[in-house]
């Protein structure tokens, strides 16, 4: 199957700092990005979805301020938290999708996950 | 909105079987099945697209009832390797394509 990377793997940094993570397709283009949080035995939320060359869409709830998504190729997308504070804290996982969606609908394949610790 | 799975948790005997549930209020696309390994990310096991579909690979396959607006995983002879939280995805046909993920299934196999 295709992969995707995520850097880094863990990051614990202090209150109000801001942390960028990336999120790569390796063997392939991937049309659309979708950023994921994940609390400890629970699903995983959508927080937004990225399309390259275009602005994110987020899900209600998420501020598009905090968490700003960029998808500058169709090989790399990046989540920054901006500002972190401790209930920031969760397992941040990125997908890639080759294409967008319907017919011929593509999986989604999942980065290995960043797991972020905000003291 | 989210999918409904059924059951929660399932602890299994290795050989033993098990079958979890996936279903929707609304009409679906598609279906995706994930497993989760603790402290990992969800790893790809099969998608099924709307036409009622059947797949399978290995001793895990799928079904996907579009008309119920269901979709079962079934898990045959379960390994300890099968061991992990099972998310449905599933896609509405309302053009959006993007999977809603259920809450999971926690599968546990003994040896």
């Amino acid at each position: 199957g295709a992969v995707v990377s995520q850097h880094p793997s863990r990051v614990i940094c202090k209150s109000g700092t801001s942390v960028k993570i990336e999120c790569r397709s390796l063997d392939f283009q991937a049309t659309t990005m979708f950023w994921y949080r994940q609390f400890p035995k629970q699903s995983l939320m959508l927080m937004a979805t990225s399309n390259e060359g275009s602005k994110a869409t987020y899900e209600q709830g998420v501020e598009k301020d905090k968490f700003l998504i960029n998808h500058a190729s169709l090989t790399l997308s990046t989540l920054t938290v901006t500002s972190a504070h401790p209930e920031d804290s969760s397992f941040y996982i990125c997908s890639a999708r080759e294409g967008s969606g319907g017919l011929g609908s593509n999986e989604q394949f999942f980065g290995p996950g960043t797991r972020l610790t905000v003291l | 909105q989210q999918p409904v799975q059924s059951p929660q948790a399932v602890i299994l005997r290795e050989g033993e079987d098990a079958v979890i549930n996936c279903s929707s209020s609304k009409a679906l696309y598609s279906v995706h099945w994930y497993r989760q390994k603790h402290g990992e990310a969800p790893v790809f096991l099969m998608i099924l697209l709307k036409g009622g579909e059947q797949k399978g690979h290995d001793k895990i396959s799928a079904s996907f009832n579009e008309k119920k607006q269901q979709s079962s995983l079934y898990l045959t002879a379960s390994q300890l390797s099968y061991s992990g939280t099972y998310f449905c995805g599933t896609e509405g046909t309302g053009g959006s394509y993007i999977p809603t993920f259920g809450r999971g299934t926690s599968l546990i196999v003994h040896p």
